[in-house]
């Protein structure tokens, strides 16, 4: 596809169900980042992949939250035992390389009841 | 750490208006952006400003920074109605490990009204 796309583009889950949110980055792109955006708030920061590697992973929370990108392409973040407060939209980018500028997906809107 | 403040943070005009939105950031940043984001939609890059004194344009925003005040401005001119969105800004840090990773202000909430 022409850009990053995210799927699903909404998951509603009970708290303490196991979510896995899906990123297809533009082809090519080597750099792939996952943020997360609360309601009324900026995206921050969870992980940055280069290639196949997680080259920094300071912004996740917790060690609820886990992503993987084995092939250097696709990636998924993975929640497990979703709180109340995980309830946010996660946002994916990608780029070229690590030095050019990141284009984002349109998110995936997650809701924990 | 890098930190990263916009101000205001919610702001309501008439069309025809001008106004600017404030971007202060904490420490030294490689680079600085600007997006737009409409109501369940996704981040639209706007600007990407380098270096000091860049100033760019686009129809009805200008954006400019001012490294040495690590401030950075974004100016409407003639505000119409289509203007209206979350407008953000973002520091970015390039170092070996997060990439480009960025780090967001809170967001400034346009509303222009006819």
């Amino acid at each position: 596809g022409a850009g990053v796309s995210q799927t699903p583009s909404n998951k509603v889950t009970e708290k303490g169900k196991y979510v896995e949110l899906r990123c297809d980055p533009i082809s090519g792109h080597t750099a792939l980042y996952w943020y997360r955006q609360s309601l009324g708030q900026g995206p921050e920061f969870l992980i940055y992949f280069q290639g196949t590697g997680a080259a920094d992973d300071s912004g996740l929370p917790n060690d609820r939250f886990f992503a993987v990108r084995p092939e250097g392409s696709v990636s998924t973040l993975k929640i497990q035992r979703t709180e109340r407060g995980d309830s946010a939209v996660y946002l994916c980018a990608s780029s070229l390389n690590r030095n050019t500028e990141a284009f984002f997906g349109q998110g995936t809107r997650l809701t924990v009841v | 750490e890098l930190k990263v403040e916009q101000n205001p943070l919610f702001l309501s005009m008439q069309e025809g208006k001008n106004y600017t939105i404030y971007c202060n950031y904490s420490t030294t940043s490689d680079r600085l952006y600007w997006y737009r984001q409409d109501p369940g939609k996704s981040l639209e890059s706007l600007f990407v400003l380098l270096s000091n004194g860049a100033v760019k344009q686009e129809g009805r925003l200008m954006a400019s920074l001012d490294t040495k005040a690590r401030l950075s401005t974004l100016h409407i001119t003639a505000a119409v109605h289509d203007l209206s969105a979350t407008y953000f800004c973002a520091g970015g840090l390039m170092n070996n490990n997060a990439g480009n990773m960025l780090t967001f202000g809170g967001g400034t909430r346009l509303m222009v009204k006819p």
